[in-house]
């Protein structure tokens, strides 16, 4: 999946729990992306950062946190406050010309129990 | 605000027949446009995209796709169908020279079935 690692690949939480996922990135890309992935939604954009130190809310950002300390790193935080977490979630990168093509990593499958 | 739409949640066709997935979008300026497939529990891989130039796009694994400026369509297709073909197709516009943001916006999907 091109470069970009996701961990865990499965994820479980129980209801109230924060939980972070991972999203790291080799391909020396400067923009970051975070969707979620519901049956018969397509994707939607949660957060994206389109360089370091700097992020911006998608369409769908309550309940969710991110940081980007790092060029190559851009973990998301489920918090407690959303409400339907259960979800796969896919995080992208790109070079940030706005010409090229976003690179995906394998995705998390998130699941509340 | 820019937006796609796929209308068909699902195409089916028989191996060897050509196919055809469809695709619409709106956009204040002009659009990049993209093709992208996903296999089960898998992340998206891109197939291919339409930046400027030739209305009629090639991509990997003998997918093509045609621009209409006039129809707003950018419908993916390939002369042949594999059934390794099957999987779900997502087409996805970035607006450039309007006021939308950066990101991507995805159409919903269509799962293509390709039957021996």
């Amino acid at each position: 999946d091109g470069g970009i690692t996701q961990s865990p690949k499965y994820l479980f939480r129980k209801e109230g729990q924060n939980v972070t996922l991972s999203c790291e990135q080799n391909l020396n890309h400067d923009a970051m992306y975070w969707y979620r992935q519901d049956p018969g939604q397509g994707l939607r954009l949660i957060y994206y950062s389109q360089i370091v130190n700097d992020f911006q809310k998608g369409d769908i950002a309550e309940g969710y946190s991110v940081s980007r300390e790092k060029k190559e790193s851009f973990p998301l935080t489920v918090t407690s406050a959303q409400k339907n977490p259960t979800a796969f979630y896919l995080c992208a990168s790109e070079t940030g010309t706005g010409y090229n093509e976003q690179f995906f990593g394998p995705g998390t499958r998130l699941t509340v129990l | 605000a820019q937006s796609v739409a796929q209308p068909e949640d699902q195409v089916n066709v028989a191996e060897g027949n050509p196919l055809t997935v469809k695709c619409t979008y709106s956009v204040s300026g002009n659009p990049y446009l993209f093709w992208y497939v996903q296999y089960p529990n898998r992340g998206l891989q891109f197939l291919l995209k339409y930046i400027t130039g030739d209305n009629l796009v090639k991509g990997s694994y003998g997918f093509e796709a045609e621009f209409n400026k006039s129809q707003t369509s950018f419908h993916l297709k390939k002369p042949s169908a594999l059934v390794s073909d099957s999987a779900l197709y997502f087409c996805a516009v970035r607006d450039i020279g309007g006021t939308g943001r950066r990101a991507l916006t995805f159409g919903s999907g269509t799962r293509l079935q390709v039957q021996p």
